[in-house]
């Protein structure tokens, strides 16, 4: 079947750290793969994605990068900011399964200054 | 004002009341999903829609039903609430030639309490 595990949280990191959150998948074929992050009191929004192997996703100084070798895509960023306190859900999509996404069960990170 | 668009926002009932939550979009997509959030266990699919006359169960449909009365318009009902479906649930669309590979659009949640 489909599934995302990612790394538990919570996350905690002082300003200018780097970051990294794990995220492995399991699927058969060649899924999509994403990052939605969940900022407080607010819905879900696409922080990056990729299509297909050796892809790399990046936004607002985060990157990941589609490794079909180690079915893997890690999130990360070289220096991270207090505004980044958030949850971050790695997903899978399949065009097979029509469109529904495979979500992880998100990590928290918390930046202080 | 906001692309995809629940109410309400937040709601708080009690065992064994009739509970429905509506989302609608202004985003002229095809594809309409409620999803539900629980702390630790990310996002479940309860039901998806890819037009007016499809529906299709998710993962976790059982004590809900859904309604979707125009393209814009999908509602999500608990006919009898039980604690358990305390959670924060998340109404959200993509286009359809995003497909399984495209990107959910996300409303911004309605937290439902169940005493």
């Amino acid at each position: 079947g489909n599934s995302v595990t990612q790394m538990e949280g919570p996350v905690t990191l002082s300003e200018e750290a780097f970051l990294t959150i794990n995220c492995t998948y399991t699927a058969t074929g060649y899924p999509s793969l994403f990052w939605y992050v969940q900022y407080p009191g607010e819905g879900l929004q696409l922080l990056l994605k990729a299509t297909k192997a050796d892809d790399k996703g990046s936004n607002k100084g985060f990157e990941a990068t589609y490794r079909k070798e180690t079915t893997s895509f890690h999130l990360e960023k070289g220096s991270v900011q207090v505004s980044d306190s958030a949850v971050y859900f790695c997903a899978l999509g399949r065009g097979s399964t029509l469109g529904r996404l495979y979500f992880g069960r998100g990590t928290q990170l918390t930046v202080w200054p | 004002d906001a692309d995809v668009t629940q109410t309400p926002r937040n709601r708080i009932t009690k065992t064994g009341k009739r509970i429905m939550l509506e989302c609608s979009q202004t985003k002229g997509h095809d594809r309409m999903y409620w999803y539900r959030q629980d702390p630790g266990l990310g996002l479940r699919l309860i039901y998806y829609s890819f037009d007016v006359k499809d529906i299709n169960k998710g993962e976790i449909s059982d004590g809900y039903s859904v309604s979707r009365q125009a393209q814009a318009k999908f509602s999500l009902s608990l006919e009898s609430a039980i604690p358990n479906q305390t959670a924060l649930y998340f109404c959200a669309t993509s286009d359809l030639a995003g497909g399984g590979t495209g990107e959910l659009f996300f409303g911004e949640g309605s937290r439902l309490t169940v005493l």
